[in-house]
């Protein structure tokens, strides 16, 4: 089954201190792999995302991104935490089908980040 | 320029009842997404549709429906609300159709709906 998985609920970091956000998924074919940011009551903001190229992708707000095509991994990064990062993140993976011309965007099950100062 | 609009912000009903939720995509964005937030949880996708049509469909049963309009704003119908139904409904928009999709979508802040 094509899912994504992010093992940790929540990742605690001293601002100031790098952090990592783990994402891992199960796809068919070459996947396309996005990272969302949520903050509370609101919708999902777009951070990064891989399509293709170099396996280090940068995003929005000073983070960046890993794709390991080896170890089926795509681990969110920022080399110095700050407080306001703190927020819930989504990695994502679009899925097509193959036999319609539809697609869909599978989601993991979030990892919240909180920042102490 | 405007993000992507959700209508109404929060809702309650209790069950057994039927509901409509509203989105407005960005201007210019032909494709419009469905997905249901339960708390403590990821969005899980409901529907996709691109230029009025409907291009994918997640594991909900027929008491969900969708519409998209000619000005590609869209509509999520919920009929025969259950407990389990009460959660934060997302709409997200993006430009290109399912198989180019390798642009981002754009998401409004959700619809929260509970049922008593």
């Amino acid at each position: 089954a094509q899912s994504v998985a992010q093992p940790e609920d929540q990742v605690n970091v001293a601002e100031g201190n790098p952090l990592t956000v783990k994402c891992t998924y199960s796809v068919s074919g070459n996947p396309y792999l996005f990272w969302y940011v949520q903050y509370p009551n609101r919708g999902l903001q777009f951070l990064l995302k891989y399509i293709t190229g170099d396996n280090l992708v940068k995003g929005s707000y000073g983070f960046e991104a890993e794709f390991n095509k080896s170890q089926t991994s795509f681990h969110l990064k920022k080399p110095s935490a700050l407080v306001s990062d703190s927020a819930l993140y989504f990695c994502a993976v679009r899925v097509l089908s193959l036999y319609s011309s539809a697609s869909k965007i599978i989601f993991g099950s979030g990892t919240r980040l909180s920042i102490r100062p | 320029d405007a993000g992507v609009t959700q209508s109404p912000t929060h809702l309650i009903k209790t069950r057994g009842q039927q509901v409509t939720l509203r989105c407005s995509p960005i201007s210019g964005h032909k494709s419009v997404s469905w997905y249901q937030q339960v708390l403590g949880q990821g969005p899980q996708f409901i529907f996709q549709y691109y230029e009025k049509e409907e291009r994918g469909r997640g594991n909900f049963p027929d008491r969900f429906s969708a519409r998209q309009f000619p000005n590609y704003s869209s509509e999520l119908n919920v009929n025969a609300l259950l407990l389990g139904d009460s959660a934060l409904y997302l709409c997200a928009s993006s430009l290109q159709g399912p198989l180019d999709s390798n642009q981002p979508q754009h998401f409004g802040d959700g619809t929260r709906l509970s049922i008593l």
